[in-house]
């Protein structure tokens, strides 16, 4: 029982575009969601976090829409860069310290 | 400067051997995890400790063993190994277990690649 999914398993753009990560998720419990980016021979690093009860969050060029109703969060990165190529994995918590991860979605930034 | 370190990175081992993968976080975190991540890329919780302390335990088989020392170290003990434990297997840690903000960002180690013959 897939709890977070990310249909996409990868996901190419334009260096300068913008590139938009989606994620969906089954269980009504979940209350906070958070995103990850993952390099090659690296651990995930923590990079957003929302709340479920805000339906945007943004810090710089990151931004995380929730969208309680259809249980579906997206991520969006504008502008795109290079550096930015990466796995990113959406993960939700229900308390306890016990995040559910979705299996990430690779995205390739082109110069 | 590593905040959550694990050694091995690779680990190459036969069937039926018993290995260890060792954690150590220097953050002065209470939490610590360990997740495998499998050949389809999910990243799956295994085990949490808080302060030394078992929190989480899914449904893993009983040949992984994790010990915590105390509270900068998670190490997880594997007997018996199988073909199907092979996996990258990521240790983290929280500042505490609650799942609140702002404490629910978890640090993760570089990974250990377990490959077993």
């Amino acid at each position: 029982d897939q709890q977070v999914k990310q249909n996409s398993p990868s996901l190419s753009v334009q260096e300068g575009r913008i590139s938009i990560l989606n994620c969906d998720y089954t269980n009504s419990m979940f209350d906070y969601f958070l995103w990850y980016k993952k390099y090659p021979a690296e651990g995930p690093t923590f990079l957003i976090s929302i709340s479920s009860i805000k339906d945007k969050n943004e810090d710089g060029r990151f931004t995380v829409f929730l969208n309680k109703s259809a249980k579906h969060l997206s991520l969006h990165i504008v502008p795109s860069q290079p550096g930015d190529s990466a796995v990113y994995f959406c993960a939700a918590s229900a308390g306890a310290g016990k995040s559910t991860f979705g299996d990430g979605t690779t995205l390739t930034v082109k110069p | 400067d590593t905040a959550v370190s694990q050694t091995p990175k690779y680990l190459v081992t036969q069937m039926g051997n018993d290995k260890s993968i060792k954690c150590e976080q220097n953050l002065g975190h209470d939490t610590m995890y360990w997740y495998k991540q499998d050949s389809k890329k999910f990243l799956k919780i295994m085990f949490s400790y808080n302060n030394k302390e078992l929190i989480i335990n899914e449904t893993v088989p009983n040949r992984f063993s994790p010990k915590s020392p105390d509270k900068a170290h998670l190490n997880l003990h594997i007997n018996s190994l199988e073909l199907g434990d092979s996996a990258v297997y990521f240790c983290a840690s929280s500042q505490d277990p609650s799942g609140r903000p702002p404490y629910n960002e978890q640090f993760f180690g570089p990974g250990t690649r377990l490959t077993v013959l």
